[in-house]
């Protein structure tokens, strides 16, 4: 039972415009949502995070929606940079059980075009 | 955030051999986790490696298959015993640090093929 979905595999995108990234889950346990950019041969980095209490979380280019109701969080990159290329994956967890355990989603590859 | 080291960073190996994976942090972590990303897969998390005790392990994964060590806050070590292509795999180790508590930091991951 896949807990956080990505269906959209693979995204492309024009330089300059605004990239989006979704991310479903099932689980209305989770109440800590991230997501992390990964290059190839790198290891994930942390991106930018949300907690549920909140419904929108702004860092430079990067926000990240979340709509409880709906399960649906989403990523928004404005203005994409050709630099931003990478697989992107969210993850939930859920901050009461203390194990710190991440569901991870199975990722988005996104491709800026210059 | 934290500096994290993985040796080694690639390696090729045959089937019923294991190989030790080493991470190491430039500063004391409060925890650290293993992970493994299958090809065209998602990341999962193995066990939480536990400083001075036995790691704890998620559903699926087992001791014998996966023993692990953290000696101390800096570092820790994931074998994978007896391994099969399937075994085939990124293994990464992340960590939570103390600034944070809800974001983990990976290292570079450790490419493993077994023929």
């Amino acid at each position: 039972d896949q807990q956080v979905k990505q269906n959209s595999p693979s995204l492309s995108v024009q330089e300059g415009r605004i990239s989006i990234l979704n991310c479903d889950y099932t689980n209305s346990m989770f109440d800590y949502f991230l997501w992390y950019k990964k290059y190839p041969a790198e290891g994930p980095t942390f991106l930018i995070s949300i907690s549920s209490i909140k419904d929108k979380n702004e860092d430079g280019r990067f926000t990240v929606f979340l709509n409880k109701s709906a399960k649906h969080l989403s990523l928004h990159i404005v203005p994409s940079q050709p630099g931003d290329s990478a697989v992107y994956f969210c993850a939930a967890y859920r901050v009461p059980s203390g194990t710190y355990k991440y569901i991870f989603g199975t990722g988005t590859r996104l491709k800026v075009l210059a | 955030s934290a500096v994290i080291s993985q040796k080694p960073s690639r390696d090729i190996c045959q089937r019923g051999t294991s190989l030790t994976i080493q991470c190491q942090v430039d500063s004391q972590v409060t925890m650290m986790f293993w992970y493994r990303q299958q090809p065209g897969q998602s990341l999962t998390l193995i066990a939480t490696a536990n400083q001075g005790s036995e790691a704890t392990y998620e559903s699926g994964f087992v001791i014998d298959k996966f023993p692990i060590s953290r000696p101390n806050l800096t570092f820790s070590t994931l074998t994978v015993s007896n391994m099969s292509p399937e075994d085939s795999s990124i293994y990464l180790c992340s960590v939570i640090s103390g600034a944070s508590y809800n974001e983990q930091f990976f290292g570079p991951g450790t490419r493993l093929t077994v023929l």
